[in-house]
């Protein structure tokens, strides 16, 4: 089946500094990849739709400044939390678009200090 | 706006029992996804559900859609302590990408 990695798996960074978080599908093309954050205990949250080759689509109350996306190839996107703060400590998990279904990458776990 | 609802939230329940889970969605789709979540893990595919009158079955599990009654069930039959952990459905909601709403997730912990 299709497999979806990340890296890396979890993170600890100071606040304000930025942290990037990549992922990618590793046997198939992905034009498109989504980005969720998942705060303890609760559900997944969608942050941004990553297109290849074009920018990102947020959804609403997402800060786009403060969270980078870039596609830069059909096999990898890559999230940047920047200038982090202990708030935007989550677990991030990215998917990438298959015929039928997303494909989910093990997730990254980020705390900030 | 797309809402996808989950019942019940919680869920405990001994090992031998039968129990369903419930999802319902607010607007169409065409299509349904389960999955279940370990602690600190990602999601794991569950179920694909693509049509009204879909069903599928994985083991003890065993899923179906209602797509006029915007309803979905994730049925465990003879439930065993392995299938613990948190289930998740999620609505396909096309706009230029193929979106999933999720619901709220169902933690479920089945007992000895």
């Amino acid at each position: 089946g299709a497999v979806v990695s990340q890296h890396p798996s979890r993170v600890i960074c100071k606040s304000g500094t930025s942290v990037k978080i990549e992922c990618r599908s590793l046997d198939f093309q992905a034009t498109t990849m989504f980005w969720y954050r998942q705060f303890p205990k609760q559900s997944l949250m969608l942050m941004a739709t990553s297109n290849e080759g074009s920018k990102a689509t947020y959804e609403q109350g997402v800060e786009k400044d403060k969270f980078l996306i870039n596609h830069a190839s059909l096999t990898l996107s890559t999230l940047t939390v920047t200038s982090a703060h202990p708030e935007d400590s989550s677990f991030y998990i990215c998917s990438a678009e298959g015929a039928e279904t997303q494909y989910f990458g093990p997730g990254t776990r980020l705390l900030v200090l | 706006e797309l809402k996808v609802e989950q019942n019940p939230l919680f869920l405990s329940m001994q090992e031998g029992k039968n129990y369903t889970i419930y999802c319902n969605y607010s607007t169409t789709s065409d299509r349904l996804y389960w999955y279940r979540q370990d602690p600190g893990k990602s999601l794991e595919s569950l179920f694909v559900l693509l049509s009204n009158g879909a069903v599928k079955q994985e083991g003890r599990l065993m899923a179906s859609l209602d797509t006029k009654a915007r309803l979905s069930t994730l049925h465990i039959t003879a439930a065993v302590h392995d299938l613990s952990a948190t289930y998740f459905c999620a609505v396909g909601s096309f706009q230029g990408a193929q979106k999933l709403v999720f619901g709220q997730g169902t933690r479920l912990t089945i007992n000895p």
